[in-house]
């Protein structure tokens, strides 16, 4: 089983809401990832979890803060974000954080902030 | 820094055509390279991989080879169908980082 989930599978919200994204993974991976997607352009990265420890932050802004309550866990948690973090947000796993292991990515979850 | 070129869609063929998508890279030292697929609506499925050179990834019809010298990557499928129109990702991978995607490279087949 390669499967990443991701809950809910669309969201609005206004710029004042708080909501979180969730995302879980079964397969014992022991790096988690977080992706913005905008439309017609490749996956960028946000936020690395290796084992259990944030492990990469690409400066983002902090109306986004990650979670790992656990090792198939992980929570994207939004806060008086803006239109244009309007997108697509994809998790994704992967055995460990170095180099060769394939990443899965969950169906991701289409945002829009309104 | 690390970067993956693609040629620019999108890509229209018809039904049982062959397919090339090119991919090359650069990279400090020798990296793993992916190939992705994304329906629409979707998240990325993984569709093949290679982890050194010479390496041949291949799943579904699709094929791919690490080729060094010319620092390449690219897809390939003898007989594409209407099912296989999607954004097509390259994507490297050196250790030091999460994945570093190409631009997509889009493909429409027509029956």
């Amino acid at each position: 089983d390669t499967e990443v989930t991701q809950t809910p599978k669309h969201l609005v919200m206004g710029m004042t809401n708080k909501k979180s994204l969730k995302c879980e993974q079964h397969m014992g991976h022991r790096a988690m990832y977080w992706y913005k997607q905008k439309a017609k352009k490749p996956p960028e990265l946000m936020f690395v979890y290796s084992y259990e420890k944030l492990s990469i932050n690409e400066s983002v802004p902090s109306r986004f803060s990650p979670e790992c309550p656990n090792s198939s866990l992980l929570n994207l948690h939004l806060h008086a974000l803006q239109p244009e973090d309007s997108a697509l947000y994809l998790c994704a796993s992967s055995q460990d954080p170095g180099q060769g292991w394939e990443q899965y990515f969950g169906p991701g979850t289409r945002l829009t902030v309104t | 820094g690390d970067s993956v070129t693609q040629m620019e869609g999108p890509v229209t063929l018809s039904e049982e055509a062959f397919l090339t998508i090119n991919c090359t890279y650069t990279a400090t030292g020798y990296p793993s390279l992916f190939w992705y697929v994304q329906y629409p609506g979707e998240g990325l499925q993984l569709l093949l991989k290679a982890t050194k050179a010479d390496d041949k990834g291949s799943n579904k019809g699709f094929e791919a080879t690490y080729r060094k010298e010319t620092t390449s990557f690219h897809l390939e499928k003898g007989s594409v169908q209407v099912s296989d129109s999607a954004v097509y990702f390259c994507a490297s991978n050196t250790g030091r980082r999460a994945l570093t995607f190409g631009s997509g490279t889009r493909l429409q087949v027509q029956p």
